[in-house]
């Protein structure tokens, strides 16, 4: 199956900016996916096909897809941001990263 | 608004067989594909199962092909996963969750909120 690491964690200041990263051998040439998951609760798809933002989030999500690396954003990151977040790619089967925990200091 | 509630999970003995559901409302079901992805404690999402809008494709991981069937009723709205020869490891929430074909992709836009299931001696 298709392998996407991500880090396990990731700390960013409030209101600063926050960068996940999602790896795979020749990502750019997929479409990627991000899901937003806090404690409790299902996944919630905040950014599809690399940078498209789904009715009702925040614009200051955003996202990218170039070469081996694809990118999740946040900007002017608040307490509510605090979530562990996925990537996912379709591959002939569903794949869903490691997943990366984000704190906000 | 679109909903989708999982039932059938709860506490199963190893190697024992468990049937969940998933019914859907809000929106045509019939015109969707169907997944189920599983979390086991404190670890990452795990896509078991995809199932065409009228249940004539099934896709599995081959981690799971052979011991967990999708199937749907689309008269009843309602997806169903049948796993057998359960085991320890298959402890975790298990999620349905609508997807949407674009632009050669699949991505999932609407989650259930999941059913535990344990598998305990």
């Amino acid at each position: 199956s298709y392998e996407l690491p991500q880090p396990l964690s990731v700390s960013v200041a409030l209101g600063q900016t926050a960068t996940i990263t999602c790896g795979g051998n020749n990502i750019g040439s997929k479409s990627v996916h991000w899901y937003q998951q806090k404690p409790g609760q299902a996944p919630v798809l905040v950014i599809y096909t690399n940078s498209n933002r789904p009715s009702g989030v925040p614009e200051r999500f955003s996202g990218s897809n170039w070469g081996n690396t694809a990118t999740l954003t946040i900007s002017r990151a608040q307490a509510g941001d605090e979530a562990d977040y996925y990537c996912q790619v379709w591959d002939s089967r569903t794949a869903f990263g490691g997943g990366t925990k984000l704190t906000v200091l | 608004q679109v909903q989708l509630v999982e039932s059938g999970g709860g506490v199963v003995q190893p190697g024992r067989s468990l049937r969940l559901s998933c019914e859907g409302s809000g929106f045509p079901f019939s015109n969707y594909g169907m997944n189920w992805v599983r979390q086991a404690p404190a670890k990452g999402l795990e896509w078991l199962a995809r199932i065409g809008h009228d249940g004539a494709l099934e896709v599995y991981p081959e981690s799971v092909k052979g011991r967990f069937t999708v199937s749907r009723d689309n008269s009843r709205n309602t997806l169903y996963f049948q796993m057998n020869s359960l085991t320890f490891e298959d402890t975790g929430v298990y999620y349905c969750a609508r997807d949407i074909w674009n632009d050669g992709t699949y991505y999932f836009d609407y989650w259930g909120p999941g059913t535990l299931v344990t598998v305990s001696s």
